[in-house]
């Protein structure tokens, strides 16, 4: 069975304050890696997909990795507004398995 | 604007009274999809459309019922509600590879008393 563990659970940060987030997967036959943010009272709104080890993606303060156990979201100096929850997921033929998520805070 | 709609936005019940949670996407994705959030659990999915008139069970089918009848509706039933269905529900579409992103609804928070 597929399995996606998420960690830590929470986080939080001070304003400028790198850190990195950890999705550890195991999965019969990955199709990708996907990872979402959600914000409290939202549905959760795609991020990125990652597909084969060694890809990384970019957007704005946010790098994903990905390798064949793992997965890291960096967050960059981040900002109040990238307080959210973070959630990865893993895809093969058939079924799309979520983590239970990480849930950001950053402070000014 | 492309998007998944979903409606109520809040729901209260009371057990055994039937309700439907309904779902509307206007992007012409073949896939559609329910889930429920629960603290902790994470994204659980409940049942799956690949297309009109093709539905499939997810991981926690049991109380729930869907259709799809037609490409952009995917209405979520709940024929006999009972507390522990009481959590955040989500639609959600994509077109049809399984590499293809999720475009979610803003949710449904249910309350069986």
């Amino acid at each position: 069975e597929d399995q996606v563990t998420q960690s830590p659970e929470a986080l939080r940060l001070q304003e400028g304050e790198s850190s990195s987030l950890n999705c550890s997967y195991t999965v019969s036959g990955l199709r990708g890696l996907f990872w979402y943010r959600q914000d409290p009272g939202k549905g959760p709104e795609f991020l990125f997909t990652l597909y084969s080890a060694g890809e990384e993606k970019e957007k704005e303060r946010l790098k994903a990795t990905l390798t064949k156990k793992e997965s890291f979201l960096h967050i960059t100096a981040p900002k109040p507004e990238d307080s959210a929850t973070y959630l990865c997921a893993v895809q093969n033929d058939y079924k799309l398995s979520f983590g239970a998520g990480t849930t950001v805070t950053v402070r000014a | 604007e492309a998007q998944v709609t979903q409606n109520p936005r809040y729901l209260i019940t009371v057990t055994g009274k039937k309700l439907t949670v309904t779902c509307s996407q206007n992007m012409n994705h073949e896939y559609m999809s329910w889930y429920r959030q629960d603290p902790g659990l994470g994204l659980r999915q409940i049942y799956y459309s690949m297309n009109v008139e093709v539905t499939d069970k997810g991981d926690v089918p049991e109380g729930y019922k869907v259709s799809r009848k037609e490409k952009r509706n995917f209405p979520l039933i709940l024929e006999s509600p009972s507390p522990n269905q009481t959590s955040l529900y989500f639609c959600a579409s994509r077109r049809r590879g399984p590499h293809e992103k999720l475009f979610f609804g803003s949710g449904t928070q249910l309350s069986v008393l």
